[in-house]
């Protein structure tokens, strides 16, 4: 089966902890990205990367890491510095090269994380 | 960043009736895509309708593409059950590679 999976679905996360969140994708796409959903709202984008050992930030990327070590994973680290990380996250892929235009997105099931 | 916007929000509809959507946005694009997400679910590919394009049918969706009025709409005919879900559009903007979403129209079909 051809797709994207994040696990786990639930985490709960004491504050003052770092917490990851894992992304895989075997469609061999290039471009991998996360995403932050609240209640209500639409997407908003934490970091997003093109090729291998490449990143950058997106719109809200304060209090989260990541690292882009495999073409399949890009895993997403929410930090303590994160001040409200209870959220829903995303994860997509898309077979987009850098330079090129964004084309269609391939999501991932999503991580519910919440802050005790 | 600069992103789509629905209008209406919320929709409730019933079963057999049709479903319109309408999203905006504030600069020249390269693509508009839709996608649909229900309840606690990722995100699903809809239809994806370029600049130089008016008019984009899939199924029981019809999107059109106003580049004038920097608008696109999204219908869905003969509504369903199971077409209750939450509808977003995004926009590509061209030098940009990433995607910008609108903050979503939630669509309740009543069988």
């Amino acid at each position: 089966d051809g797709g994207i999976t994040q696990s786990p679905k639930y985490l709960f996360r004491k504050e003052g902890q770092n917490v990851t969140l894992s992304c895989e994708q075997n469609l061999n796409h290039d471009a991998m990205y996360w995403y932050r959903q609240d209640p209500g709202q639409g997407l908003r984008l934490i970091y997003y990367s093109q090729i291998v050992n490449d990143f950058q930030k997106g719109d809200i990327a304060e209090g989260y890491s990541v690292s882009r070590e495999k073409k399949e994973s890009f895993p997403l680290t929410v930090t303590s510095a994160q001040k409200n990380p209870t959220a829903f996250y995303l994860c997509a892929s898309s077979p987009e090269r850098a330079g090129l235009s964004t084309d269609t997105q391939y999501f991932g099931p999503g991580t519910r994380l919440t802050v005790l | 960043s600069q992103q789509g916007e629905e209008d209406p929000q919320a929709l409730s509809i019933q079963e057999g009736e049709n479903a319109t959507m309408n999203c905006s946005y504030k600069t020249s694009i390269n693509n508009l895509q839709w996608y649909r997400q229900n309840s606690g679910r990722g995100l699903v590919h809809l239809i994806l309708i370029r600049s130089n394009e008016r008019e984009k049918h899939s199924g029981r969706l019809r999107v059109t593409l106003d580049t004038s009025k920097k608008s696109s709409s999204l219908l869905i005919t003969a509504s369903r059950a199971a077409d209750t879900a939450s509808y977003f559009c995004a926009t590509a903007y061209y030098g940009n590679n990433r995607l910008a979403f609108g903050k979503g129209n939630q669509v309740v079909v009543i069988p």
